[in-house]
């Protein structure tokens, strides 16, 4: 089993790009979750599903959006970046066994 | 909704010594209560969880306490090594997994040869 997968793992992007954050689990779990970690700081949750279909804002939601494609795929989208979203930005997924299991992370800078 | 908040934010203890890090939250319906390690620039982990039916959970030199009535938890780490530095976040959420997860600040801790 992959886990939690997530591309891209860099991304630069310029201010009011736009791009989409893909991320995919394989663990049948049914919650998925999108964090970001600023640097030296702690995960702040920005949107989280916990069912195919269903999506609830988090603690950081403004200037995000996302999709819950499928049971397996949850994207994140930035419709126009700003450089205070510059940020590493983590996918997670849990299942049954309550663990929350984190996918390797995309370093986003926005200049 | 919840709240949850982590104090030291930074802790430097001697190998060999104890770390003690505490976390406070603010929902009474939170009954799971999750610990993570995040090395450098790496992903968390879990290390250890505990459920609010029980008041202390082991796991070789980790342990967890929680006072539900007080709405405190606290990560003891004995005989620490070089290898437990790391940032650790609680969490406190819903057993159920369809709850969504918020975590404290994080503890940056560093353990000193």
């Amino acid at each position: 089993n992959a886990g939690v997968t997530q591309t891209p793992k860099f991304q630069v992007l310029k201010t009011g790009q736009s791009m989409t954050l893909q991320c995919a689990q394989d663990m049948n779990h049914n919650s998925m979750y999108w964090y970001r970690q600023d640097p030296g700081m702690g995960l702040r949750l920005i949107y989280y599903s916990a069912s195919e279909g269903t999506t609830d804002k988090g603690e950081v939601p403004n200037g995000y959006n996302v999709s819950r494609l499928n049971k397996r795929e949850f994207s994140l989208r930035l419709e126009s970046a700003a450089p205070s979203q510059t940020s590493v930005y983590f996918c997670a997924s849990r299942g049954g066994q309550r663990e929350q299991y984190f996918g390797p992370g995309t370093r986003l800078t926005v200049t | 909704g919840e709240n949850v908040e982590q104090h030291p934010s930074t802790l430097s203890v001697q190998e060999g010594d104890s770390a003690v890090i505490k976390c406070t939250y603010s929902d009474s319906a939170s009954n799971y209560f999750p610990w993570y390690k995040q090395e450098l620039g790496k992903r968390p982990q879990l290390i250890i969880d505990i459920r609010s039916n029980v008041g202390e959970k082991k796991d070789q030199r980790i342990a967890v306490t929680l006072n539900k009535t007080a709405k405190h938890f606290s990560l003891h780490i004995t005989e620490t090594q070089p290898e437990d530095s790391a940032v650790y976040f609680c969490a406190a959420t819903l057993y159920s997994s369809a709850s969504k997860i918020i975590f404290g600040s994080g503890t940056r801790l560093s353990i000193r040869p």
